[in-house]
């Protein structure tokens, strides 16, 4: 079984500095996708980052990066220069592979308030 | 979003009445999934579909059954709703690379 661990459920930011967005995963799988999901009032789910295990580069995204270490199973998301925008909840996600292919196993979400 | 579409958007009903959620999709993915989303528990899977007829059980698929009879309708049914079912509803598809497309979610509230 797949768990994903997100142990901050709210965080809050100044705008235009950075804050780190915290989120650790369990999976026997070797090969697994991890994900970074946004949610705005809209409730729409928003693809912010998106990283294959078995590539050691960390992906960024504009503003967007993640520290991800693997040995650790840790999948941390930066945001920097914070913009109001970026209030949302924020999710992280698995996917494992094997016979959970396609399943997604999400953590508990994280609230990001961004202050002017 | 583009290439899905729920409906639904908001529902009321009543403890003890069957309700369907539909979910199309206009891309011609293979998989779809249903989600639902609770305080403190993110989004879990209800059940999935790998193609028509094709489906299977998710992570908290009790008082939920599902039908697949064509590849872009993908309906969820709660056969006799609860308040404990009372959430908000997601599907989602998923192309090649694992990318996900997310519907807008169903408000369910069930009185």
């Amino acid at each position: 079984a797949q768990t994903v661990t997100q142990s901050q459920p709210e965080m809050s930011v100044q705008e235009a500095e950075t804050v780190t967005l915290s989120c650790t995963y369990d999976t026997s799988e070797s090969d697994y996708y991890l994900f970074w999901y946004k949610q705005p009032p809209s409730r729409q789910m928003i693809l912010v980052i998106r990283q294959e295990a078995y590539k050691q580069q960390n992906a960024t995204e504009n503003r967007f990066s993640v520290n991800f270490q693997k040995a650790a199973k840790s999948f941390s998301l930066k945001i920097s220069d914070s913009q109001l925008g970026d209030a949302a909840m924020y999710f992280c996600a698995l996917n494992a592979g094997g016979t959970s292919y396609g399943k997604l196993t999400f953590g508990q979400g994280t609230i990001l308030t961004v202050h002017p | 979003d583009a290439g899905i579409t729920q409906s639904p958007r908001h529902k009321v009903t009543e403890t003890g009445t069957p309700v369907t959620l539909r979910c199309h999709q206009t891309e011609n993915h293979r998989y779809m999934y249903w989600y639902r989303q609770d305080p403190g528990h993110g989004l879990r899977l209800i059940h999935y579909s790998y193609g028509v007829k094709d489906t299977d059980k998710g992570e908290v698929s009790d008082g939920y059954s599902v039908s697949r009879s064509k590849t872009e309708d993908f309906l969820l049914t709660l056969e006799s709703a609860t308040s404990s079912q009372t959430s908000v509803y997601f599907c989602a598809i998923s192309g090649t690379g694992l990318r996900y497309t997310f519907g807008s979610g169903t408000r369910l509230t069930v009185v």
